[in-house]
């Protein structure tokens, strides 16, 4: 199979903290891993994709500086939400796939991140 | 810019009925998938179509693929209660890039 891990699961935290969220591709290796965001009984939105060596690439409308991303090696990912506030508070989800082509997406289990 | 948009947005529905969810997208794509997502949680992958025509099936959910006309389908025949759920499609924007735009999602109930 295909496994990514998500950790941590649930954080709670004060405003102005920073918070660190780890993807992990257990089994496989990952050239890309993709961050998303989701709000309550809303849909996923695409945050950035990380690729292993390179910086990451935002969509348009994320602040890079809010969310750090560094994806050092092929089986690790992270995102750090850097100072952050109330309106940050959201299910965060990683993904990652294999390098080649037609290689699906496999989905961590989420953090869910609540900022006090 | 690529659209997704799934109808219905909510569905509440008796056991034993049948259903159709859409996904309609607004540029070329080749390739669509569809997740189903419980409370709480992440997403589980249901189907992946990569062709036009492409129909997949898995217990009581059939998915099929029209590339011309742009829409997904995911049919739910004699629904039970375990298929309530969230369900989400996702197109490829950047064939072979793998980055996913996803539909608004569709929140099934399945009363008993």
């Amino acid at each position: 199979g295909a496994v990514v891990s998500q950790h941590p699961s649930w954080v709670i935290c004060k405003s102005g903290t920073s918070v660190k969220i780890e993807c992990r591709s257990l089994d496989f290796q990952a050239t890309t891993m993709f961050w998303y965001r989701q709000f309550p009984k809303q849909s996923l939105m695409l945050m950035a994709t990380s690729n292993e060596g390179s910086k990451a690439t935002y969509e348009q409308g994320v602040e890079k500086d809010k969310f750090l991303i560094n994806h050092a090696s092929l089986t690790l990912s992270t995102l750090t939400v850097t100072s952050a506030h109330p309106e940050d508070s959201s299910f965060y989800i990683c993904s990652a796939r294999r390098t080649g082509r037609n290689q699906p997406q496999h989905f961590g289990d989420g953090t869910r991140l609540s900022i006090l | 810019e690529l659209k997704v948009e799934q109808n219905p947005l909510f569905l509440s529905m008796q056991e034993g009925k049948n259903y159709t969810i859409y996904c309609n997208y607004s540029t070329t794509s080749d390739r669509l998938y569809w997740y189903r997502q419980d409370p709480g949680k992440s997403l589980e992958s249901l189907f992946v179509l990569l062709s036009n025509g492409a129909v997949k099936q898995e217990g009581r959910l059939m998915a099929s693929l029209d590339t011309k006309a742009r829409l997904s389908t995911l049919h739910i025949t004699a629904a039970v209660h375990d298929l309530s759920a969230t369900y989400f499609c996702a197109v490829d924007l950047n064939f072979g890039n793998e980055k996913l735009t996803f539909g608004t999602g569709t929140r099934l109930t399945i009363i008993p």
